[in-house]
This record gives C-alpha cells, sequence and structure tokens, in this order.
C-alpha cells in the first residue's frame, strides 16, 4: 500500500484566496484525522471522520474551515477564505480500527502570504 | 475531554545516554491506548511504541520503553543507548476507546542528540 496520500505538498497562496487540501487514507481503514500543526499549539485535532461520517469537528477553528469525505478514499480540507495566521503543516491521518494507530500523510505546508 | 500534556519543550543528551521523556493525560476514561510517535526533520509521523491501559506490563520496543502508571495517568518514553538518529520530535498521544474515540496529541517533545 503506498500509504496515507496528501496533495499538495506545498500550498502558497495569498490573503483571502480559497485553499483545498486533499488526502487519499489507507484503503480499509475506517478513520479519518485532519491536524494541524504549528510551533504554538502543536498537533492539534481539527475533525475526525468514522465511515466518512464527521464524527467530531469541535477542533475546526472557525467556520472559514470545511471539511468533507464524499467516499471512503478521498477526503479535503477547504479554506475559505484563507489568513495569514492559518499558515502551517496540515496533516491527514487514517486508522483501520480505534484501538489501532494513526498512519500519517506526509501533510502539506501552507504558507498564506 | 481528553487532554495531553507534555511538560518538557526541549530536551538535550550526549549520543549513548539514556533519556526519558514525560507525559500526562487526563480521561475518565478506564480503557484507552496510548502512543509515542517521532517526527525526524522528514516531517514524517513515525509511531515508535503503544500501550493499551488494560495490559498492566510496560511496552518495550528495543531501545524503546515505556513506564505507564494507570493510577497517576502517566505514560513516560524511555530512550537507552540513544543515537544521533533519535534525534528528533516526540510526541504522546491518547487514543479513547469509547464515544468519538478521538486521538489527541501532546505538545510535543524536541529532542537532540549530541554526538
Amino acid at each position: 500500500d503506498a500509504g496515507v496520500i496528501q496533495s499538495p505538498r506545498h500550498e502558497v497562496t495569498e490573503m483571502g484566496q480559497e485553499v483545498t487540501l486533499r488526502c487519499k487514507p489507507i484503503s480499509g481503514h475506517n478513520s479519518l484525522f485532519w491536524y494541524r500543526q504549528t510551533m504554538m499549539r502543536g498537533l492539534e485535532l481539527l475533525i475526525y471522520f468514522n465511515n466518512n461520517v464527521p464524527i467530531d469537528d469541535s477542533g475546526m477553528p472557525e467556520d472559514r474551515f470545511s471539511a468533507k469525505m464524499p467516499n471512503a478514499s478521498f477526503s479535503t480540507l477547504k479554506i475559505q477564505p484563507s489568513e495569514p495566521r492559518d499558515s502551517a503543516v496540515y496533516f491527514c491521518a487514517s486508522r483501520p480500527t480505534p484501538n489501532t494507530e494513526a498512519f500519517f500523510g506526509q501533510g502539506t505546508r501552507l504558507t498564506v502570504v | 475531554a481528553q487532554t495531553v500534556t507534555q511538560s518538557q519543550p526541549e530536551m538535550s543528551v550526549q549520543e549513548a545516554e539514556t533519556v526519558t521523556l514525560s507525559c500526562t493525560y487526563d480521561t475518565s476514561e478506564s480503557n484507552y491506548y496510548l502512543f509515542w510517535y517521532k517526527q525526524p526533520p522528514s516531517r514524517q509521523m513515525i509511531l515508535v511504541i503503544r500501550q493499551e491501559a488494560y495490559k498492566q506490563q510496560n511496552a518495550t520496543e528495543n531501545r524503546f520503553s515505556v513506564n505507564f502508571q494507570k493510577a497517576a495517568k502517566s505514560f513516560s518514553l524511555k530512550i537507552s543507548d540513544s543515537q544521533l538518529g533519535d534525534t528528533a520530535m516526540y510526541f504522546c498521544a491518547f487514543g479513547s476507546d469509547q464515544g468519538a474515540q478521538k486521538l489527541v496529541f501532546g505538545q510535543g517533545t524536541r529532542l537532540t542528540i549530541n554526538p
């Protein structure tokens, strides 16, 4: 298996633009997580899906952030409009069952200027 | 809500020394899972070790071992005979077995192994 695949690896955008981050989880994994990593806050859980259904989105910072999982093999995290404070590394992770570890993608480094 | 606290933002030791990274967590659940992840400069998150709360025996993986104190809600990672390749960020994580079954991480500890 190729592991969790995220795209793009790097994204530079101007403030106010829409940004879409993409994730393909490992086949057969039922859970998918989106995390944001910054120096100040560490790894923050943004949203968590189980069987394509959003279970907990309490970590989504504000209405500018939205996430979807239209099927078991694809998820998106969208920021609209983007702001400089959204600059961070965004990770997607998946796991087969709740009692196992999560497998992470390589992350997307987002820079909003 | 579960929280994970790593009180050591940075640590530095000499090669071949033993180092212990601290982690505490807060939960009202009786069964759960704990993990240590390593993040080298490549940014890739790599699982180091895993512990089930219902197991009293501490997990061990080669040079890596944990000290799991359930009553104290403590889960420290010991790295023996440290190597230059152990230089990385280390994250402690709590996996819930109930409810939303989230996976929550601590702030991380930046570990540097000096030659």
